[in-house]
């Protein structure tokens, strides 16, 4: 079974368009995130929630709206695409334990022409 | 420049042969995450450390934290073409709140059979 699973794989869309990505853990995790990470494999956080409030929120454009229907679903809304939001985006899931480890999805290629 | 940053960033070396990674910052980290990533797929965690001068040791892999907790190193021992991956650290700078890990630059690592 898919611990943290996220969906689309690849996503090609055009400049203007509003697109999702999915994602579900079933680790029992309280805590979700959404990293980005760019063509030059550099990872960075973009949204934490935990038990569904979000608790970090580093500098992302408007245009991206994470939801959280529970705790163990953390979608991630993109209006109005740019060509620089073409990334992989990977949705990961932990316990709020300190130090606990981030379970990773296998990503999301999204590509905007 | 990046919280943390890490060398070499490629490393193409023949099967059988050591190296070491580093992973360095000016800023002091409650613990710090080692993971590897392999194309198509999402980082996965190879071991945490905590304390300044802590080294633990995973198969032929040996992760040392440095006494100020600002760096780090991974050693790996007479490397296998499966070691072949990206390699990140990530750094926690507190041990409280949210678990917002910082994550390095990453070392891509080629192992020649």
């Amino acid at each position: 079974d898919t611990a943290v699973s996220q969906t689309p794989k690849y996503l090609v869309t055009q400049m203007g368009n509003d697109k999702s990505i999915k994602c579900e853990q079933n680790l029992g995790h309280d805590t979700m995130y959404w990293y980005k990470q760019d063509s030059k494999k550099f990872l960075k956080i973009m949204f934490s929630y935990n038990n569904k409030e979000l608790i970090i929120n580093e500098t992302v454009p408007n245009r991206f709206s994470p939801k959280s229907p529970d705790k163990a679903h953390l979608n991630l809304h993109i209006n109005s695409l740019e060509l620089g939001d073409s990334a992989v985006y990977f949705c990961a899931s932990s316990s709020s334990s300190y130090n606990s480890p981030l379970h990773f999805g296998n990503g999301t290629r999204l590509t905007v022409t | 420049t990046q919280l943390l940053e890490q060398s070499p960033q490629f490393l193409s070396i023949q099967e059988g042969e050591n190296l070491t990674v580093y992973c360095n910052s000016s800023s002091v980290f409650s613990s710090l995450q080692w993971y590897r990533q392999e194309p198509g797929e999402g980082p996965v965690l190879l071991v945490t450390v905590v304390t300044g001068g802590e080294v633990k040791k995973l198969k032929r892999l040996t992760f040392q934290f440095g006494d100020a907790r600002k760096d780090s190193s991974l050693h790996i021992t007479a490397a296998q073409p499966g070691d072949t991956g990206l390699y990140l650290c990530a750094g926690a700078l507190s041990q409280t709140g949210a678990n917002n890990l910082f994550f390095g630059t990453g070392t891509r690592l080629t192992v020649i059979p």
